[in-house]
């Protein structure tokens, strides 16, 4: 079966450095996708890697093994306003979206 | 401002009762799709719609129809709501002229929270 796995919740501190692990086994992949959901909101885009390596965009990169199934989320210089659940999401063979469950990111002052 | 609106925010519905999800987009996106979100588990999708005049099912579309009559409009209807049908269900739609690639990214709407007695 198809299977994505990310922890379920995190803690950091304002300021600090938090990455965030997601591993997949999927049928296919045609790509990986990282979402932000704040309580009670919409899921946001916030990156998409299909080759290995790192994609930087501000705070935030992702990285991405195909060989190793993984993938993790790096969010630098923590705010309060990134507490938030982070989904992560692989593209498998047939273009269908596999979701994660999520990881609950807790940041405390 | 552009986005997806959806109707209603939050709904008590009877179970047996029938109920529809609105979802209207106005960015003029090809693909629509519908999403269920439960505490502990991925998104799961219900039904999609490539284009207009299309639909398809997704992961877990049964209790559930979906009509795509134009471009915009994407309603999700529960025929007999069952209290396994209590969720947040999100619409959701994608820009596929870019080609049917893993780069269409997902726009979404803020949700329609579900209960169902």
């Amino acid at each position: 079966g198809q299977n994505i796995d990310q922890p379920t919740e995190m803690t950091a501190t304002e300021g600090a450095i938090v990455q965030i692990n997601c591993t997949y086994q999927t049928s296919g992949f045609n790509g990986l996708f990282w979402y932000q959901q704040h309580a009670g909101e919409a899921p946001t885009f916030l990156s998409y890697n299909v080759l290995d390596g790192l994609e930087e965009k501000g705070r935030f990169s992702s990285f991405l093994s195909r060989s190793k199934g993984y993938s993790y989320l790096l969010l630098k210089e923590l705010q309060m306003k990134d507490s938030a659940s982070y989904l992560c999401a692989v593209m498998d063979s047939n273009y269908q979206l596999i979701w994660g469950a999520g990881t609950k990111l807790i940041i405390k002052p | 401002i552009a986005g997806i609106t959806q109707a209603p925010t939050s709904q008590i519905l009877a179970a047996g009762r029938r109920m529809t999800l609105r979802c209207t987009q106005d960015m003029r996106h090809n693909a629509m799709y519908w999403y269920r979100q439960d505490l502990g588990l991925g998104l799961r999708l219900i039904h999609y719609s490539n284009t207009a005049g299309t639909t398809g099912k997704g992961e877990v579309p049964d209790g559930y129809s979906v009509s795509r009559a134009n471009t915009d409009d994407f309603p999700l209807t529960l025929a007999s709501a069952v209290p396994s049908q209590t969720s947040v269900y999100f619409c959701a739609s994608s820009d596929s002229s870019l080609g049917f690639s893993g780069a269409n990214v997902l726009t979404f709407g803020a949700g329609s929270r579900l209960t169902v007695l």
